[in-house]
């Protein structure tokens, strides 16, 4: 069966501070895709990053990267140098290929960087 | 360019009453997907839309639920009677050609 689990739900930091954010994932596909949301206060639901099965190079963009590893099924989620605008709800999600793309969340973890 | 919009944005309504959520997806967009999110729980697929067409409504909770995308364009998901545990967010997103999903911001359903 298909899971996605963020065993943390809530972090807290101080500005500057890195961070890191877990996922880890449960499927019989060898074909799938992972992804990361970010819902700010605001609401609605922002794509960050969406990865394939079979690419499992590590990805940076700016402060955020992400580390895909299949022998420990984790996608995790670092930011660097963490600012108050991180202060968001992320969400790991899973879709696999041939499953109509639908995407099956984990519980997300909140974030709250302090000043 | 535009994206997905919702509407409203919450809604409060009472145990039996109907409800009609609303989505508007990025213009050009086939695909459109409806998601909800109970209180403290993950955020789960309900249904989804390709064009005016259901591809997948294998998470529709039961027959009190009626999604529909006349046109292919919009999409409508109407509760009725709405209960108490059909309270939470109702998410819609839309994708082109099986790319990333775009949601919208939300619809807050509360029944009481």
């Amino acid at each position: 069966a298909q899971k996605v689990t963020q065993a943390q739900t809530e972090i807290s930091v101080v500005e500057k501070e890195d961070v890191t954010l877990d996922c880890v994932y449960e499927t019989r596909d060898t074909t799938y895709y992972l992804f990361w949301y970010k819902q700010p206060p605001s609401g609605e639901l922002v794509f960050l990053i969406r990865r394939n099965s079979f690419d499992e190079q590590n990805e940076i963009s700016g402060r955020y990267s992400w580390n895909f590893q299949k022998s420990t099924s984790s996608f995790n989620f670092t930011i660097t140098a963490s600012q108050v605008v991180d202060s968001a709800v992320y969400f790991c999600a899973l879709s696999e290929a041939g499953n109509t793309d639908k995407l099956i969340f984990g519980t997300g973890t909140r974030l709250q960087v302090f000043p | 360019e535009a994206g997905v919009t919702q509407f409203p944005s919450h809604s409060v309504i009472e145990k039996g009453q109907t409800v009609t959520l609303r989505c508007d997806p990025i213009s050009g967009h086939d695909n459109l997907y409806w998601y909800r999110r109970v209180m403290g729980k993950e955020i789960k697929f309900l249904l989804h839309f390709v064009k005016e067409s259901k591809q997948d409504e294998s998470g529709m909770p039961n027959n009190r639920f009626l999604a529909e995308r006349t046109g292919g364009t919009y999409s409508t998901l109407k509760v009725q009677p709405a209960e108490l545990e059909d309270s939470g967010v109702y998410f819609c997103a839309s994708s082109s050609d099986r790319a990333e999903q775009y949601f919208g911001p939300g619809t807050r359903l509360t029944v009481t």
